[in-house]
């Protein structure tokens, strides 16, 4: 399996602009996982997917940010209107049914918000 | 919900020598215990876990202990050598059979080995 897909690696936009992040988890995967790492925040857990059913969206900053997964093997995540304080490196990541915790994350999209 | 403080922040130390990074958490139902280390500007990565059945694990160099009592773990690395430099985040969650709540991170310590 090729790992956690992220896209785009890189997004540079202006504030008040849409910005959509994209995630494939690792295929087989239940949970999947959305995280936001700043400098001053660490990472922080936005929300989260258990067989593509929103379970726990209460890390979602405001409004502004939407999250969905129409399928197991994809899932997305809404900036919009953007903010310069939205700037930040996100994470998607997914773990499996079984015993073991270990998530596996992707690359991370970094956004820039100028 | 759970809360994990994890410290020092910074910690440098010369190659060879231990690194030690401890975490406390605050929801006593939690009983998986994760560490991941993040290079820079990559992802993070499992590194070792642990169980709240087991008292101490070790893999190769790098160990972890848990006191439940207290609510604290740790990071033990031994004979560090400078590609262990990057940061390293604990975690704590439930963790049963298939199922799972999501895994609350400390703040990260950043690790430097000195050569």
């Amino acid at each position: 399996d090729a790992g956690v897909i992220q896209s785009p690696r890189h997004e540079v936009t202006e504030m008040g602009q849409e910005v959509t992040l994209r995630c494939k988890p690792i295929s087989g995967h239940d949970y999947l996982f959305w995280y936001r790492q700043t400098m001053m925040r660490g990472l922080e857990l936005l929300i989260y997917f258990n067989n593509n059913v929103p379970i726990d969206d209460s890390g979602m900053p405001e409004d502004r940010f939407s999250a969905k997964m129409p399928n197991a093997s994809f899932s997305t995540l809404k900036i919009q209107p953007s903010e310069p304080r939205d700037s930040a490196v996100y994470f998607c990541a997914s773990r499996g049914q079984g015993a073991s915790g270990e998530l596996f994350f992707g690359e991370g999209s970094r956004l820039t918000v100028l | 919900g759970e809360n994990v403080e994890q410290h020092p922040s910074t910690l440098s130390v010369q190659e060879g020598d231990s690194a030690v990074i401890k975490c406390t958490y605050s929801d006593s139902a939690s009983n998986y215990f994760p560490w991941y280390k993040q290079e820079l500007g990559k992802r993070p990565q499992l590194i070792i876990d642990i169980r709240s059945n087991v008292g101490e694990k070790k893999d190769q160099r790098i160990a972890v202990t848990l006191n439940k009592t207290a609510k604290h773990f740790s990071l033990h690395i031994t004979e560090t050598q400078p590609e262990d430099s990057a940061v390293y985040f604990c975690a704590a969650s439930w963790l049963y059979g298939g199922s799972a709540r999501q895994l609350t991170f400390g703040s990260g310590t950043q690790l430097t080995v000195l050569p």
